[in-house]
């Protein structure tokens, strides 16, 4: 089993203020991180797939980046609102295919008015 | 877009009872998952399967059973639900190269 540790655990952050979490993950046998945003009574929501050692990925305000040689990604948000309260979980795919995901346990954001 | 559905979002039972939990995809993907999500663990694997007969044990299979009889739906079935076993179950679909999961809403299961 693989070990995906995030970040810190949990993170108040100012409305308008950025901010940033860590996900790390084992470099050997990787094949793909993915990030999801999981908003109390919502389903997981995919946010990036990154594959590329160097990656960096954008969607709106949000943006991550993807070292797999040292094993680890950054996710980065900029300019926070309140609607971006909610879960972050990244997730690493050592298999490809149609294996199941091994995930972190999340960083917990609240954006505070 | 994708939509996963799951049969209960809610759901109480008691210790000894056969569970059933049902998950329906609409956008016929060959892989399907099912995962548990308790305080303070993160997800962790049930059982996938990636094809309709075809299943195979994630990280935490036991006292796990899972049915895939048509592609759409995968059935995880608790055969003696114990309370160890009261959690969120979230069920997922997915296709293609790298696997990007889409997500049912969640099953809160309570195990009395």
């Amino acid at each position: 089993i693989l070990n995906v540790e995030q970040s810190p655990q949990s993170l108040h952050v100012q409305e308008g203020d950025s901010t940033n979490f860590t996900c790390s993950f084992p470099s050997s046998n990787f094949y793909a991180l993915h990030w999801y945003r999981w908003e109390t009574a919502k389903s997981p929501e995919a946010l990036f797939v990154m594959t590329l050692n160097g990656d960096e990925k954008k969607k709106g305000r949000i943006s991550a980046t993807l070292n797999t040689k040292e094993g680890y990604s950054y996710l980065y948000i900029k300019g926070s609102q309140p609607e971006d309260s909610a879960t972050y979980l990244c997730a690493s795919d050592s298999g490809g295919g149609a294996d199941g995901l091994t995930f972190g346990k999340g960083t917990h954001l609240i954006i505070q008015p | 877009d994708v939509k996963v559905t799951q049969s209960s979002r809610y759901l109480v039972k008691r210790t000894g009872e056969k569970v059933f939990l049902e998950c329906v995809q609409d956008m016929d993907h060959e892989n399907m998952f099912w995962y548990r999500q308790d305080p303070g663990l993160g997800l962790r694997l049930i059982y996938f399967s990636y094809d309709v007969k075809m299943k195979e044990k994630g990280d935490i299979p036991e006292g796990y059973s899972v049915s895939r009889e048509k592609k759409e739906r995968f059935s995880l079935i608790l055969e003696s639900a114990s309370t160890n076993q009261t959690s969120m179950y979230l069920c997922a679909s997915s296709f293609g190269t790298y696997n990007e999961q889409f997500f049912g809403p969640g099953t809160r299961l309570t195990v009395l």
